[in-house]
């Protein structure tokens, strides 16, 4: 099992450029997050899935838009990147929207914004 | 709006000592409550979770819950430098969905 595999690792983007961070699990989990991490800002959540067909926004979700393609997939999508959106961004995976469910985390994408 | 706090640190340990990380949380309704580590440019690493007061122990770890305080802990027995990352706090429930995370706090072991 690969558990949350992310891609790119790295990305530079140009302001106003567009791109989409892709996300998959293999662990057959209902539930998917997007997360971005600021030096000094801790994680903070973007977007989520509860299940496949459903998307909710989180605590920061302007500027971003989320696609859950499957219930393997969730992609993040950046229509007009900005600097203010440098940051690392991770996807995370659970069985289920309780509050005791446990995320996992895929490794990250390194995302500047020039 | 629920928020975690935590000490940022450094917190500087000896090696063999007890580390013991610091957690407090605002919304009495949160439920759940997790512990997590993360080395320098890698990703939360899950290493313990606690639901109910008191203590909960797996290997050299120990959660603690005080929910009355709505204080969390977790000891790290026998610090190794291994263990030197930044901890993570992070907790579920009380009508927010995710995980609302501190700011975490960066543990060194010296050896």
């Amino acid at each position: 099992n690969a558990g949350v595999t992310q891609t790119p690792k790295f990305q530079v983007l140009k302001t106003g450029q567009s791109m989409t961070l892709q996300c998959a699990q293999d662990m057959n989990h209902n539930s998917m997050y997007w997360y971005r991490q600021d030096p000094g800002m801790g994680l903070r959540l973007i977007y989520y899935s509860a299940s496949e067909g459903t998307t909710d926004k989180g605590e920061v979700p302007n500027g971003y838009n989320v696609s859950r393609l499957n219930k393997r997939e969730f992609s993040l999508r950046l229509e007009s990147a900005a600097p203010s959106q440098t940051s690392v961004y991770f996807c995370a995976s659970g069985w289920d929207r309780r509050p005791t469910d446990t995320q996992y985390f895929g490794p990250g994408t390194r995302l500047t914004v020039l | 709006q629920k928020e975690v706090e935590q000490n940022s640190g450094p917190l500087s340990v000896p090696e063999g000592a007890i580390a013991s990380l610091n957690c407090t949380y605002s919304d009495r309704g949160s439920q759940s409550f997790f512990w997590y580590r993360q080395y320098s440019g890698k990703s939360p690493e899950l290493i313990m979770f606690i639901y109910s007061n008191g203590d909960k122990e797996d290997g050299r770890f120990t959660a603690q819950l005080n929910k009355a305080s709505q204080y969390v802990s977790l000891l790290i027995r026998d610090s190794q430098p291994s263990d030197s990352a930044t901890y993570l706090c992070a907790v579920g429930g009380g009508g927010a969905d995710g995980l609302t995370f501190g700011k975490g706090t960066h543990l060194i072991i010296q050896p």
